[in-house]
């Protein structure tokens, strides 16, 4: 049972638009998210986090939505650039004291950039 | 240089056959994991270790065994591979405060079984 969805494997957007990557959770334990972006041929690096507290964050041209009461966050990038042109993993856990939970990680989404 | 390191970048085996796939870091994390990813079907979790004495089997841990050497180290042992194992297999270490998780990757391990 996957408790973390990422139900279009790919999005295609034109440089300059906003790419919208969409994720979403069934486990109401979930409390702190994060998205990941991978290049080919290395690992994903964390791109920016939210906790259950708040319901966006902003870095740059990247921000995070979260919806608790439909459990699904989005990741925002504004304007989209050919280097954002890569896969996006969303990513969920569980605050606990002593750290108990692992993250769990949707299936990715590969985001082509356009020119 | 690079925190977290994976040796070696690709390696083609045959089926039947003990590899070992080693992992080290430089960022004094106590918590290392061995994700593995294949197409479609995201990052699962192998095996993780929160810390030297400290091991757990992740969601498809069949096939496969651990060793944490040290905190710097954890690798991945496939006992006797099978070509279901090819994919590209991630080392991952963690810190952990009160916003929660975050983890930092290695490069990745290409593995083929024929």
């Amino acid at each position: 049972d996957q408790q973390v969805k990422q139900n279009s494997p790919s999005l295609s957007v034109q440089e300059g638009r906003i790419s919208i990557l969409n994720c979403d959770y069934t486990n109401s334990m979930f409390d702190y998210f994060l998205w990941y972006k991978k290049y080919p041929a290395e690992g994903p690096t964390f791109l920016i986090s939210i906790s259950s507290i708040k319901d966006k964050n902003e870095d740059g041209r990247f921000t995070v939505f979260l919806n608790k009461s439909a459990k699904h966050l989005s990741l925002h990038i504004v304007p989209s650039q050919p280097g954002d042109s890569a896969v996006y993993f969303c990513a969920a856990s569980a605050v606990e004291t002593g750290g108990s939970e692992k993250l769990v990680f949707g299936k990715g989404t590969k985001l082509t950039v356009n020119p | 240089d690079a925190d977290v390191t994976q040796t070696p970048r690709n390696r083609i085996t045959k089926t039947g056959k003990r590899i070992m796939l080693e992992c080290s870091q430089t960022k004094g994390h106590d918590r290392m994991y061995w994700y593995r990813q294949d197409p479609g079907l995201g990052l699962r979790l192998i095996y993780y270790s929160f810390d030297v004495k400290d091991i757990n089997k992740g969601e498809i841990s069949d096939g496969y065994s651990v060793s944490r050497q040290a905190q710097a180290k954890f690798s991945l042992s496939l006992e006797s591979a099978i070509p279901n194992q090819t994919a590209l297999y991630f080392c991952a270490t963690s810190d952990w405060d009160l916003r929660g998780e975050t983890q930092y990757f290695g490069p990745g391990t290409r593995l083929l079984v024929l």
